[in-house]
């Protein structure tokens, strides 16, 4: 069954720290990559996403993300997080050939320390 | 326009009650979805109705039933709630069943089942 791995679930940085956040997913074929953020006591809102072309997409609030096929992989980075960033930010995975289901990884909380 | 919007937010029920979560959209969108968020485990698919008359089950069905009211409402039904359907659960929306369709999240219920 496809699967969708985040390895980090706690990670607690200092403002002006760099970030990455790890996705890996286990489907083969052709895939559509999102990553979602939920602030505390908020909703899932959209950070970003990648559907084809250059591999490497940028989303709001100074987040980026690379599609790298051969690894399987869609991290999450930031130069440069604030104290805003503190969240839980969850991986997705939408298979081409299964509609429009998507798949999350566990999610990965973020503590960023003012 | 509102979104996403779902009732009730807080919910505390006992071994055996039944419940009714409500969610409802106004984004002319066509397909719609149940999710349950636990911790450590990302969130899972419950149901989905890809337009107005139609329901599939999702990922982890068995405990639930829905319906799609009408194309704006989509309603999820707990018969005989148990302790392991304590988790924050999730509307969302998109336009379309497909794999290029963003999904809109609703600000989730909290249920706690005694």
């Amino acid at each position: 069954a496809q699967s969708v791995s985040q390895h980090n679930h706690h990670v607690i940085l200092s403002e002006a720290a760099s970030l990455e956040l790890g996705c890996n997913y286990s489907y083969g074929g052709t895939v559509n990559l999102f990553w979602y953020v939920q602030y505390p006591g908020q909703h899932l809102q959209l950070l970003l996403k990648y559907f084809s072309g250059d591999p490497l997409v940028k989303g709001i609030k100074g987040f980026e993300a690379e599609f790298i096929k051969s690894k399987f992989s869609f991290n999450l980075r930031k130069p440069s997080v604030q104290w805003s960033d503190t969240a839980e930010y969850f991986c997705a995975v939408n298979v081409n050939n299964q509609g429009g289901k998507l798949i999350f990884g566990q999610g990965t909380e973020l503590s960023v320390k003012p | 326009n509102a979104g996403v919007t779902q009732t009730p937010k807080f919910q505390v029920l006992k071994t055996g009650q039944s419940m009714t979560l409500q969610c409802a959209q106004d984004m002319n969108h066509n397909s719609m979805y149940w999710y349950r968020q636990d911790p450590g485990m990302g969130l899972r698919l419950i149901y989905y109705s890809a337009s107005e008359g139609t329901t599939d089950k999702g990922e982890v069905p068995n405990g639930y039933n829905v319906s799609r009211l009408n194309k704006r409402e989509f309603s999820l039904r707990l018969e005989s709630a148990a302790p392991s359907q304590t988790s924050v659960y999730f509307c969302a929306s998109s336009e379309q069943l497909g794999s290029y369709n963003e999904q809109f999240f609703g600000p989730g219920t909290r249920l706690t089942v005694l």
